[in-house]
């Protein structure tokens, strides 16, 4: 299947900092790409979905200005957590998919902790 | 609007003995039913698709899942269990109109020597 990658896999920052997570399709182009938050052995939750060269589509609950989504190319896709606060730290994994009806394909995860 | 619940939080079974992980769905339209795995601190792995065609999917690892549209439900099944086989398992559900993939809260399978 096709790869999808995040960078980098786990960052630590001081309450107060942004961090961004970058989101790359390796070996195809992702018209739309997802962003989900993950709590221990929970469910993923979906943040936001984005298509390239648009703005991002965020779900109830999400605050837009604190999670910066930006999908720049068909092979990226960045989330920035702004003002970063103890309760951001989470696993936060992106998704990609080609098109419409294609795939989705998962990344393998950014594990933020905010100290 | 589309949801999924996996009714069991976590699922054990002994090495060898089959195994089976509970889905069921609500989606308008015609469902795309997917089911992934997820190990300790990694991203998701797919597993098996039902997009059309015969009930019966088979997928990775020797995993199969049987889509009844009656029942609306997608089970994910395993003739025999393995240790390594213990994961966090999440049924997904999307309609045919390419819309969002909306994910099961997760069954934690544990396989026992």
């Amino acid at each position: 299947g096709a790869v999808v990658s995040q960078h980098p896999s786990r960052v630590i920052c001081k309450s107060g900092t942004s961090v961004k997570i970058e989101c790359r399709s390796l070996d195809f182009q992702a018209t739309t790409m997802f962003w989900y938050r993950q709590f221990p052995k929970k469910s993923l939750m979906l943040m936001a979905t984005s298509n390239e060269g648009s703005k991002a589509t965020y779900e109830q609950g999400v605050e837009k200005d604190k999670f910066l989504i930006n999908h720049a190319s068909l092979t990226l896709s960045t989330l920035t957590v702004t003002s970063a606060h103890p309760e951001d730290s989470s696993f936060y994994i992106c998704s990609a998919r080609g098109g419409q009806g294609a795939e989705q394909y998962f990344g393998p995860g950014t594990r933020l902790t905010v100290t | 609007a589309q949801s999924v619940a996996q009714p069991e939080d976590q699922v054990n079974v002994a090495e060898g003995n089959p195994l089976t992980v509970k889905c069921t769905y609500s989606v308008s339209g015609n469902p795309y039913l997917f089911w992934y795995v997820q190990y300790p601190n990694r991203g998701l792995q797919f597993l098996l698709k039902y997009i059309t065609g015969d009930n019966l999917v088979k997928g990775s690892y020797g995993f199969e899942a049987e889509f009844n549209k009656s029942q609306t439900s997608f089970h994910l099944k395993k003739p025999s269990a393995l240790v390594s086989d213990s994961a966090l398992y999440f049924c997904a559900v999307r309609n045919n109109q390419g819309g969002k993939l909306i994910f099961g809260q997760g069954t934690e399978l544990s396989v026992k020597p």
